[in-house]
């Protein structure tokens, strides 16, 4: 079982403040990581693939940034709004055959 | 609409009463999967498909069965329930390589007393 961490956890923050976020991953196999936005009562939806070293991807105020040397990936959000409000899943594949393993989320509140 | 459809979307049954549910998808994906959702754990893959006749173990494949027999379903089956299988399940499909993203569906909430 491969091991994906997400931190922290939880995270409060209010309206406006910008936040980031940590997707950990095993650096050895590397084929692509998953960022998945999961709002309460819906099922998750797909915010960015990526696949290369150093890769930036962006949608909106939304952002990831990846290193697959080391084994992490970074999303960040700026200007939170209350709409932000979710969990986010990190999912990590070492391989082609698309079987991902998922991290723990990180449950984001945005206080208006 | 490209989606994935479970059903149903909630359940509650009793210990050892087989149950189905069932995923289907329109997107003509090759694969598909199940996972369960539980506080803390994050998502847990229990089986998955690469096509039709094809499924394998994922990380908690205990106390399931899947099968495929045509491209856009991929039933979950719970042969005598228990209330450890108590979850949110959902199913995906993709493409069918790790480039591209997964499509969920709306979940199944199943509650086993």
């Amino acid at each position: 079982i491969l091991n994906v961490e997400q931190s922290p956890q939880s995270l409060h923050v209010q309206e406006g403040d910008s936040t980031n976020f940590t997707c950990s991953f095993p650096s050895s196999n590397f084929y692509a990581l998953h960022w998945y936005r999961w709002e309460t009562a819906k099922s998750p939806e797909a915010l960015f693939v990526m696949t290369l070293n150093g890769d930036e991807k962006k949608k909106g105020r939304i952002s990831a940034t990846l290193n697959t040397k080391e084994g992490y990936s970074y999303l960040y959000i700026k200007g939170s709004q209350p709409e932000d409000s979710a969990t986010y899943l990190c999912a990590f594949t070492p391989d082609a055959g698309n079987m991902l393993t998922f991290g723990g989320g990180t449950r984001l509140m945005v206080k208006p | 609409e490209a989606q994935v459809t479970q059903n149903p979307r909630y359940l509650i049954t009793v210990t050892g009463k087989k149950l189905t549910v069932t995923c289907s998808q329109n997107m003509n994906h090759e694969y598909m999967s199940w996972y369960r959702q539980d506080p803390g754990l994050g998502l847990r893959q229990i089986y998955y498909s690469m096509n039709v006749e094809v499924t394998d173990k994922g990380d908690v494949p205990e106390g399931y069965k899947v099968s495929r027999k045509e491209k856009r379903n991929f039933p979950l089956i719970l042969e005598s329930p228990s209330p450890n299988q108590t979850s949110l399940y959902f199913c995906a499909s993709s493409s069918g390589n790790g480039y591209t993203e997964a499509f969920f569906g709306q979940g199944t909430r199943l509650t086993v007393v």
